[in-house]
């Protein structure tokens, strides 16, 4: 497809369980960032791939939080024992890079993760 | 963590009227951007702005980069049905990938 894809559109999980949430960026872009956005609020930098490399994780919440992109490419979002708290959508977004900069990165729909 | 000051937090105007939202930060950012996300979607870009004092125009939308680089603010003119939604700001620092949001300005059409 032509946009950043992410699945699934929405995961419910028992407190405890492990969650694996999936981003396919647009083909070609370099960047790559996850964004968690709790009811009302704005979205929240977790963190930011370039390539394979990730870059920039000061935004994870905990160590239960583990994000990949491998092959610089699909990436996944992990979250283990999940608690109450981490129900939020999750966002993931993609750039392509001119020289240094980043150019505008365009968000997936997100997924929303439901902690029963 | 880190949200930039948004405000309204919301707003009910009629069709027709002019809109404006504002964002503030305690730090300076070096590009300031503004989107628009609407219900089940990720956020949209609008306008982003590069230099401060900037000012710059999208169709009915205008927003400035203030001087000081710590603030912001975002107008819509003659507003239609399509406008409702929810405006985020979201600043972007020097070297600093990531983007800080602000709290949302939620605009709602009264008919």
């Amino acid at each position: 497809g032509a946009g950043v894809s992410q699945s699934p559109r929405y995961k419910v999980a028992k407190r405890g369980q492990d969650v694996a949430l999936r981003c396919d960026p647009i083909s070609g872009h370099v960047s790559l960032f996850w964004y968690q956005q709790a009811l009302g609020q704005g979205p929240e930098f977790l963190t930011y791939f370039q390539n394979e490399a990730q870059l920039d994780k000061s935004g994870l919440p905990s160590d239960r939080f583990f994000a990949e992109r491998p092959e610089g490419s699909v990436s996944t979002l992990k979250i283990q024992r999940t608690q109450q708290e981490d129900s939020a959508v999750y966002l993931c977004a993609s750039s392509y890079q001119q020289g240094l900069m980043n150019t505008e990165a365009f968000f997936g729909q997100g997924t929303r993760l439901t902690v029963v | 963590g880190q949200q930039l000051n948004q405000s309204p937090q919301s707003m009910f105007i009629q069709e027709g009227e002019d809109v404006s939202m504002n964002c503030t930060s305690s730090s300076i950012f070096n590009t300031w951007l503004w989107y628009k996300q609407d219900p089940g979607e990720g956020p949209v870009l609008l306008i982003a702005l590069y230099k401060a004092g900037e000012l710059t125009s999208n169709g009915r939308l205008t927003a400035q980069f203030g001087i000081t680089r710590k603030d912001s603010f975002l107008n819509i003119s003659a507003s239609i049905p399509s406008d409702v939604g929810i405006y985020f700001c979201a600043g972007q620092g020097v070297g600093n990938e990531k983007l800080t949001f602000g709290t949302g300005t939620r605009l709602t059409i009264i008919p």
